[in-house]
This record gives structure tokens, C-alpha cells and sequence, in this order.
């Protein structure tokens, strides 16, 4: 069975401290990945997704970056984190099936920046 | 650009009592997803619906699909504490084609259910 494995849980950085938030998959090959974002405990935000090695789209002009060097690894990344780039950061994979795209989501990182 | 909104968006339910939550977008799309989260945790799928007129439960959780009304509900009949928790909604960015995951979500409910 595929399994999704996020770390860490919970990150406390200083303001201008870099980031590197990390995403494996487990159980499939080749899927689709995903970094959401979600603030304030509301809605989520779709930051990043990738359909392949090396390849990324951006979502949302931002201070982060995101990168796949191996298929079944997802990272997330900032140089200089900002005060607003706290949240709780969600990777996520999917499969498609009968015409839909399903989305399984990691456990998540709660990141704040102080 | 597509928007998902969902109302209520706080909802204090007594168990035992029955109550919809609503989700409405405002571009064309044929599938939209429910899911579950309980504080600090992740995003637990509850119901994908892929056509105008899907209805699927789930327990005491029913959800509908009216894609000419822009419309999802998500009833809760005879409800139990165990069902505390936020619900969303969430719309594909696409309609038809392949949409790779990319989900514009609702604002969230935050259900409690209380004796």
C-alpha cells in the first residue's frame, strides 16, 4: 500500500532562517505531488505541485521554492523565512481513477516563524 | 478564477439533530471533494463526486453533487460527538481534462457537536 511520510511535525525558525521541509512517498511510482499550505487553521492553498523529476509549477508568486530530485521525493524550501510564512504545510500525492484525480494528504508541519 | 465558498462556517450541532453543510463555486467543475480534519491533524478524504446528481454516504454523512447549481451539500443526520471536527470542501481548478490534483479549497466548517 503507498504511504506518504512528512517531517518534521512541528518547526520553530527565526525570522531570516532557512527552511527545508521534506516529503517521501512510499508504494507507487511516478505520482503526482503536491505542497499545500494552510493558515490561521482555515482553507488550504495549493503552493507547488509537480508531475515529475525536475519538474515544478508555482501556484502563488511567494518566498518559497520547492524542488523533486528523486520521483517519489517532494522538498520544500525558503532562503530567508518571513513572518508570514507560518502555517501548517500540507504535502500531498495523488493517483488518478476513473477520471478524477484523488489527493492523499501527509501528516503535516507545523511551522511557526518568529 | 474559481472560488469555493462553504457556509456555515462555524456550526454548533446538538447530537441527535440532523444539519447541511452547503458549498458553492463559481466556475464549471465536475468534481469536487469533501474532506475531514480534526485539530492539528491532516486531511482525511471523505467523498468524491464526480457527476451532476452523485449522491454518496458514508455513516451519518450524505453528499450531493448539482454541478447546473454550483452546489455540494454535505448532510449530517442524527449527529454524534465523534463528527467534531472541520469540514471542507474543495473544486478542481478543471473542468474535464486532467486537473493533476490542483484543488481550490472552501473556507472550512467547523463542526461541534455537543450533548
Amino acid at each position: 500500500s503507498q504511504t506518504i511520510h512528512q517531517w518534521p511535525a512541528t518547526l520553530v525558525q527565526p525570522v531570516g532562517s532557512p527552511l527545508s521541509l521534506e516529503c517521501t512517498v512510499e508504494g507507487t511510482s511516478n505520482p503526482n505531488l503536491y505542497w499545500y499550505r494552510q493558515a490561521a487553521g482555515r482553507g488550504l492553498q495549493l503552493l507547488f505541485y509537480s508531475v515529475g523529476i525536475g519538474q515544478i509549477s508555482s501556484e502563488v508568486p511567494q518566498n518559497l521554492s520547492a524542488s523533486r530530485p528523486q520521483d517519489r521525493q517532494f522538498i520544500l524550501s525558503s532562503k530567508k523565512l518571513l513572518l508570514s510564512d507560518s502555517g501548517f504545510y500540507l504535502c500531498a500525492w495523488s493517483v488518478s481513477w476513473a477520471g478524477g484525480e484523488k489527493l492523499f494528504f501527509g501528516s503535516g508541519t507545523q511551522l511557526s516563524v518568529l | 478564477e474559481l472560488k469555493v465558498e462553504q457556509n456555515p462556517l462555524f456550526l454548533s450541532m446538538q447530537e441527535g439533530k440532523n444539519y447541511t453543510i452547503y458549498c458553492n463555486y463559481s466556475t464549471t467543475s465536475d468534481r469536487l471533494y469533501w474532506y475531514r480534519q480534526d485539530p492539528g491533524k491532516s486531511l482525511e478524504s471523505l467523498f468524491v463526486l464526480l457527476s451532476n446528481g452523485a449522491v454518496k454516504q458514508e455513516g451519518r454523512l450524505m453528499a450531493s453533487l448539482d454541478t447546473k447549481a454550483r452546489l455540494s451539500t454535505l448532510h449530517i443526520t442524527a449527529a454524534v460527538h465523534d463528527l467534531s471536527a472541520t469540514y471542507f470542501c474543495a473544486v478542481d481548478m478543471k473542468a474535464g481534462g486532467t486537473s493533476y490534483g490542483k484543488l481550490t479549497f472552501g473556507q472550512g466548517t467547523i463542526l461541534t457537536v455537543h450533548p
